[in-house]
């Protein structure tokens, strides 16, 4: 099976403007999390979906969003670009809350 | 609140055993182990449920107290391939913590030849 990907890979962006990350399951994987990863937070929870539905979210200011398809493909958008939005974008996706989460490679998102 | 985990450094040399802690303050329904290499994602290698089911990789074991939420990831034999981070991820228990994780620090660990 082919593993979760995203894309793109690296992305610069400045202060300001918006993004938006793609993120494609496991075959057969309905919920979808994405997480932030920084040296100095570490790997921290955004928001998880399935069915199309927000389950989770986490802490982090509106300006963060996502959305999930009927295909279980999930987007994130960050608008109004900030400098500490600067980060690894990970999503992971699983079969069921009993079996673990498969990340993908991530988005390496550079704000300037 | 984040898991806490410990040590958070190890250095072995090939060969050795280690054992990497993850302490929670919450009622947990699920630990994830993953380990992380450098510019890499993060990998699954085990998921221990409450009530004592896990399902990882067969060369990974790992434990869990339900009683102490506490989960212990045992490594051994070590190889240089087992070099990176290490995080456990928890899910809190009460039903609406759908694929939420949170995170501890992480625990480096490096083997040597």
């Amino acid at each position: 099976k082919a593993g979760v990907t995203q894309t793109p890979r690296y992305l610069i962006k400045t202060r300001g403007q918006q993004v938006t990350l793609s993120c494609s399951p496991i075959s057969g994987h309905r919920s979808v999390s994405w997480y932030q990863q920084t040296p100095g937070q570490g790997l921290q929870f955004l928001f998880e979906y399935f069915s199309e539905t927000q389950r989770n979210k986490g802490n982090f200011p509106g300006r963060f969003s996502g959305r999930q398809f009927s295909n279980s493909r999930s987007e994130m958008n960050v608008s109004t670009l900030e400098l500490g939005d600067s980060a690894l974008y990970l999503c992971a996706s699983s079969l069921s809350q009993r079996t673990g989460q498969y990340f993908g490679p991530g988005t390496r998102l550079t704000v300037t | 609140q984040q898991p806490v985990q410990s040590p958070q450094a190890v250095i072995l040399r090939e060969g050795e055993d280690a054992v990497i802690n993850c302490s929670s303050s919450k009622a947990l329904y699920s630990v994830h182990w993953y380990r992380q290499k450098h510019g890499e994602a993060p990998v699954f290698l085990m998921i221990l449920l409450k009530g004592g089911e896990q399902k990882g990789h067969e060369k990974i074991s790992a434990s869990f107290n339900e009683k102490k939420q506490q989960s212990s990831l045992y490594l051994t034999a070590s190889q240089l391939s087992y070099s990176g981070t290490y995080f456990c991820g928890t899910e809190v228990a009460g039903g609406t913590s759908y694929g939420k994780l949170t995170f501890g620090q992480g625990t480096i660990l490096t083997v040597h030849p």
